[in-house]
């Protein structure tokens, strides 16, 4: 079975960086068919998808526009998993943060596995 | 970007009757020459993270029940819910996939009548 499980801080000072990561199992971070997502939800933003990554040799990375200066997702095929920082956090960024896995393409298509969330906090 | 609305915010619905959630593109996500309507559904109930049901418009998840269906193309969608069952209460989002960024409904809470 398929899983994937976050971890990470729930709490952030404005103006410092999220760090979260999620851990694969059942599947692997290096796959030829899978990319791996990170995704926010909120009251005020609703869904917004923030950027992915996939195994190309060597890595492919895309972000969103609106964060693209501040983000950076990582993999890790030693420990099997990914991770996503996000510098200069501010409050209007307090959201629950998903992981989650699409089928590998040049759209970046549906996402049919998720994380169980995190609720980040941005707060002094 | 393409903005994704959904119809209506709230949908009261007996149990066993049926559910249509409607989903509207402000441009089409149908590509010509994939023959393919880039939009995907899905379940979110609370606490939980969102669950695929439906992409390429109508093709069900492997694992979903089939009183869950897709239709539509260009820039009208709809998912229905031929029987509602009492664990079927959630919100549902649309999602288009055709141009970046990718965006998202505004979602539809599902209730029991």
């Amino acid at each position: 079975q398929v899983q994937l499980q976050q971890s990470g801080p729930g709490l952030v000072k404005p103006s410092q960086t999220l760090s979260l990561t999620c851990a694969i199992s059942g599947d692997n971070v290096s796959s030829n068919s899978a990319a791996w997502n990170w995704i926010r939800q909120s009251p005020s933003r609703g869904l917004e998808w923030l950027g992915r990554t996939y195994y190309r040799s060597p890595w492919f990375n895309e972000y969103t526009a609106s964060v693209k200066s501040r983000i950076t997702i990582n993999a890790d095929t030693s420990k099997n998993q990914f991770s996503l920082q996000l510098t200069s956090v501010t409050p209007d960024e307090t959201a629950v943060y998903y992981c989650a896995r699409s089928v590998r393409g040049f759209t970046i298509n549906w996402f049919d596995l998720w994380g169980q969330g995190t609720l980040v906090t941005v707060s002094s | 970007d393409i903005v994704m609305t959904q119809s209506p915010d709230s949908l009261p619905v007996s149990l066993g009757e049926r559910a249509t959630i409607n989903c509207k593109s402000s441009q089409s996500v149908l590509s010509s020459s994939r023959n393919k309507n880039f939009l995907g559904w899905y379940q979110q109930k609370p606490g939980q993270p969102p669950k695929l049901l439906i992409y390429w418009a109508s093709t069900r998840e492997s694992g979903v029940p089939d009183r869950f269906s897709g239709s539509g193309s260009g820039t009208d969608f709809t998912l229905t819910i031929s029987s509602l069952q009492a664990e079927d209460v959630a919100v549902y989002y649309c999602q288009q996939y055709y141009s970046r960024p990718i965006t998202f409904g505004q979602g539809t809470r599902l209730e029991i009548k």
